[in-house]
């Protein structure tokens, strides 16, 4: 049990496109759903908590404009990424947790976003 | 704010050696330890985690331990393989929050 999906897995597109990454729990109901993201060689670096059915929470420096995450039901979280530029490629990774008495996060597989 | 830093970056041992992955975390405030696996280009198998009360978990060659007062986790793995060859991270849970270590490039030699 505690899997979660992402779709894409990997994904590339051309400068000022936007780009849209799904992540779904599969067996269970996710609260609280969290995206990363890992540059190479680097570690994974949090950008926002979603909760369903309210605004994410951005971490310090990331643009809540060109990150825009929705988390519409209990078992999709979506990021979009709009405007996409060259620097913006990187390995994006979501995760998500059972609720609020679950402190364990479950991780999906990850999306390679390439942007030309 | 919590920081996580492991040591060393990389690490090369020729295979059969045991080895010890350092973890360390600047705020003992933790919910859990957990520490995962990355191939190269994919994701996060998680290995083991370690609720806050407990001191150590074991799954077959790999002990994780985990002591909060001194904020520091170590991830122990026995005669080491060719295929253990991975990006190793560690990541310490705060309030819903999962902050990672740099990561251990560990490769083992055949």
């Amino acid at each position: 049990g505690a899997v979660v999906s992402q779709h894409p897995s990997w994904v590339i597109c051309k400068s000022g496109t936007s780009v849209k990454i799904e992540c779904r729990s599969l067996d269970f109901q996710a609260t609280t759903m969290f995206w990363y993201r890992q540059f190479p060689k680097q570690s994974l670096m949090l950008m926002a908590t979603s909760n369903e059915g309210s605004k994410a929470t951005y971490e310090q420096g990331v643009e809540k404009d060109k990150f825009l995450i929705n988390h519409a039901s209990l078992t999709l979280s979506t990021l979009t990424v709009t405007s996409a530029h060259p620097e913006d490629s990187s390995f994006y990774i979501c995760s998500a947790n059972r609720g609020p008495n679950y402190n364990e996060q479950f991780f999906g597989p990850g999306t390679r976003l390439t942007v030309l | 704010k919590q920081e996580v830093t492991q040591i060393p970056a990389a690490l090369s041992v020729p295979e059969g050696e045991n080895l010890v992955l350092n973890c360390s975390f600047t705020d003992s405030a933790i919910y859990n330890l957990q520490w995962f696996r990355q191939d190269p280009g994919k994701g996060l198998t998680s290995l083991l985690l370690i609720q806050s009360s407990q001191r150590e978990q074991t799954s077959g060659r790999l002990n994780a331990s985990l002591d909060k007062s001194s904020g520091r986790s170590t991830l122990y793995i026995a005669a080491s393989q060719p295929g253990d060859s991975a990006t190793y991270l560690c990541a310490a849970s705060g309030t819903y929050k999962y902050i990672f270590g740099t990561g251990t490039r560990l490769k083992v030699l055949a």
